[in-house]
């Protein structure tokens, strides 16, 4: 899994709490990205991230907010949960150099209640 | 815009017979293509990927695809399959040309290999 941890692995919490998932690699790859895995859905990117304190938009980044403060560690947190982010969260990195294949974390099973 | 397209969402094949998994694409420039695999609660694996050159490309457990230009298409395939192939499998595209975009994947074709 290229060095990359993902905590917790599962949770399970209710509507409306705050929850906050972490990624952390060791291997200092600039680039990190979260996916959520939905059934019908394939992988959807939230936020990614080009360095320290620099992320950006995916395509359904509407509920989640990131932060990157140390390369190693990038923690994805729902301000408010819904059960419509129950789903399998992913992070992965990206390699150096021109190829820009990506690595992906063992995931985080989510269940809003 | 980039995007890939797995027309198919469910692939069965026995044992010992070839496969094919199908992936089309569309970018503005030239791309990089991808293939993952993905076993029951897991993550995404790395198969294969093609950059730039030969249009067969070889990737990990016997795993090939070929990229067709003309047909804006990747597909994956094996000559013999093996039961233990049964797995989720995404193909991913990113345009050369687009700086530091990350991949997109398709939805993923589930690859049922009979006994």
């Amino acid at each position: 899994d290229a060095g990359i941890t993902q905590s917790p692995r599962h949770k399970v919490t209710e509507t409306g709490t705050p929850v906050t998932l972490r990624c952390h690699q060791t291997e200092n790859h600039r680039y990190m990205y979260w996916y959520r895995q939905d059934p019908g859905h394939g992988l959807r990117l939230i936020h990614y991230s080009y360095g320290v304190k620099d992320t950006d938009k995916g395509e359904v980044s509407d509920g989640y907010s990131v932060s990157r403060s140390k390369t190693e560690d990038f923690l994805l947190t729902l301000e408010s949960a819904t059960s419509s982010q129950t789903s399998v969260y992913f992070c992965a990195i990206r390699t150096s150099g021109g190829e820009y294949e990506q690595y992906f974390g063992p995931g985080t099973r989510l269940t809003v209640t | 815009a980039q995007s890939v397209a797995q027309p198919e969402d469910q692939v069965n094949v026995a044992e010992g017979n070839p496969l094919t998994v199908k992936c089309t694409y569309s970018v503005s420039g030239n791309p990089y293509l991808f293939w993952y695999v993905q076993y029951p609660n897991r993550g995404l694996q790395f198969l294969l990927k093609y950059i730039t050159g030969d249009n067969l490309v070889k990737g990990s457990y016997g795993f090939e695809a070929e990229f067709n230009k003309s047909q804006t298409s990747f597909h994956l395939k094996k000559p013999s399959a093996l039961v233990s192939d049964s797995a989720l499998y995404f193909c991913a595209v990113r345009d050369r040309n687009s700086g530091n975009t990350p991949l997109v994947f398709g939805k993923g074709t589930r690859l049922s290999v009979i006994a």
